[in-house]
């Protein structure tokens, strides 16, 4: 089996201040999913990549870039951290298409 | 864009009741999965069934395709069963999902 790894597992940042998340998968997957889960929500999709160096952007994109480098890793970036973003943030990875998705176990993001 | 309700919001039972819950979705599903989501947080893939019928274990979910619907069955409830579970579609087969808000379920000893 596989797994993904997101760090860091806690973030906190500044009001205004430019952040980093990570995740690496070693399941090989193609496809590649940032969502973003507020507090008693669902996820909603931030970005997503079907393979390395692709970038789609999804419903809530805004205030935010992402990167991947190579088909494991696949980054977030929070470009200006706001106080109405402290949520979960969670990584994903499949096959592609209709296929499972597999999740990392998240980070959570704090905004002072 | 797409929209999924479910419900109820949050459910409690006693250890070894039934529990049955529903995904209602506003566009047509081509792929539909169900989530469990513990209490810390970590989400695994539950069923995948965009129509039919589909058992796993003490799962039973039944989607029906026309009337935009699907339903979880969790048979004799244990207690931990106990956290969210979320439902998700996708109408592209891209595995861009779009998730309900879940229910909360709690299962007493």
């Amino acid at each position: 089996g596989g797994i993904i790894t997101q760090t860091p597992k806690f973030l906190i940042g500044q009001e205004g201040q430019k952040l980093t998340l990570k995740c690496q998968q070693n399941f090989n997957h193609d496809t590649m999913y940032w969502y973003r889960q507020d507090s008693g929500k669902g996820l909603r999709l931030i970005y997503y990549s079907i393979t390395e160096n692709d970038l789609q952007k999804g419903d809530l994109s805004e205030g935010y870039d992402a990167s991947r480098e190579k088909k494991s890793s696949f980054s977030l970036t929070v470009t200006s951290a706001q106080k109405n973003e402290m949520a979960v943030f969670l990584c994903a990875s499949s096959w592609g298409g209709a296929e499972t998705l597999y999740f990392g176990s998240g980070t959570r993001l704090t905004v002072l | 864009g797409q929209q999924v309700q479910q419900s109820p919001s949050s459910l409690v039972l006693q250890e070894g009741e039934n529990a049955e819950l529903q995904c209602n979705f506003s566009s047509t599903a081509t792929q539909l999965q169900w989530f469990y989501q513990s209490p810390g947080g970590s989400l695994v893939s539950l069923l995948s069934n965009p129509s039919g019928t589909k058992h796993t274990g003490r799962l039973t979910s039944t989607t029906v395709t026309k009337e935009r619907r699907s339903s979880l069955h969790i048979s004799s409830s244990q207690t931990t069963d106990s956290g969210t579970y979320l439902c998700a579609i996708d109408n592209t087969n891209t595995g861009k999902l779009t998730f309900g808000d879940g229910t909360v379920l709690t299962v007493k000893p």
